[in-house]
């Protein structure tokens, strides 16, 4: 079984499109975060969700809003998209609410903004 | 900007060799981390190491930390073409909330 999910794997979309990557975890975790992968392989976090509240808010632009309808799930929807945010976006969960501990990655979605 | 760097940033070595991957920080940490990536997948947690511990084992890995230099290092012994994949520290700041990662190093091991 996957610990976390993420939908769709892949995505390719245009400039001025509104897009959604899902994710969902299996894991019982309190704590969820959305992390960006850019073409050198750095990792950013973007937010972190404890128990469906925001926790964290890096500084990423208004275009991008997480939802979380309950603590299993975390989307990320985003709009306006540009051809800056192609990218690798990596969701995550830990049990650790202080965000402290080991975190259990998704299998990422590549981004491709044309 | 971000938080660790490893050196080095790319290492290709035989099967059966070992492995040295190194990390530096800038801050005061509450632990760090060291994660795996294989290519097109996501981060797989290898081991986590506090602040106020020195060295960790799991297995073939063996993990040191030392604080006076803000540093980390990730030893893998007898090396698998299966562990080739790109190594990432992590580190938890003093008083915050998430992982901060470096750049990695990416590990080749050739059969």
């Amino acid at each position: 079984d996957t610990a976390v999910s993420q939908t769709p794997k892949y995505l390719v979309t245009q400039m001025g499109n509104d897009k959604s990557i899902k994710c969902e975890q299996n894991l019982g975790h309190d704590t969820m975060y959305w992390y960006k992968q850019d073409s050198k392989k750095f990792l950013k976090i973007m937010f972190s969700y404890n128990n469906k509240e925001l926790i964290i808010n890096e500084t990423v632009p208004n275009r991008f809003s997480p939802k979380s309808p309950d603590k299993a799930h975390l989307n990320l929807h985003i709009n306006s998209l540009e051809l800056g945010d192609s990218a690798v976006y990596f969701c995550a969960s830990s049990q650790d609410a202080t965000g402290a501990g080991e975190q259990y990655f998704g299998p990422g979605t590549r981004l491709t903004v044309t | 900007s971000q938080q660790g760097e490893e050196d080095p940033q790319a290492l290709s070595i035989q099967e059966g060799e070992n492995a040295t991957m190194n990390c530096s920080y800038k801050t005061s940490i509450n632990n760090l981390q060291w994660y795996r990536q294989n290519s097109g997948r996501g981060l797989v947690h290898l081991i986590l190491i506090r602040s106020n511990e020195r060295e960790k084992h799991s297995g073939r890995l063996r993990v040191t930390l030392d604080t006076s230099k803000k540093s980390s290092s990730l030893l893998i012994t007898a090396s698998r073409a299966a562990d080739t994949a790109s190594y990432f520290c992590a580190t938890v700041k003093t008083g915050a909330n998430n992982l901060f990662f470096g750049t990695g190093t990416r590990l080749t091991v050739i059969p």
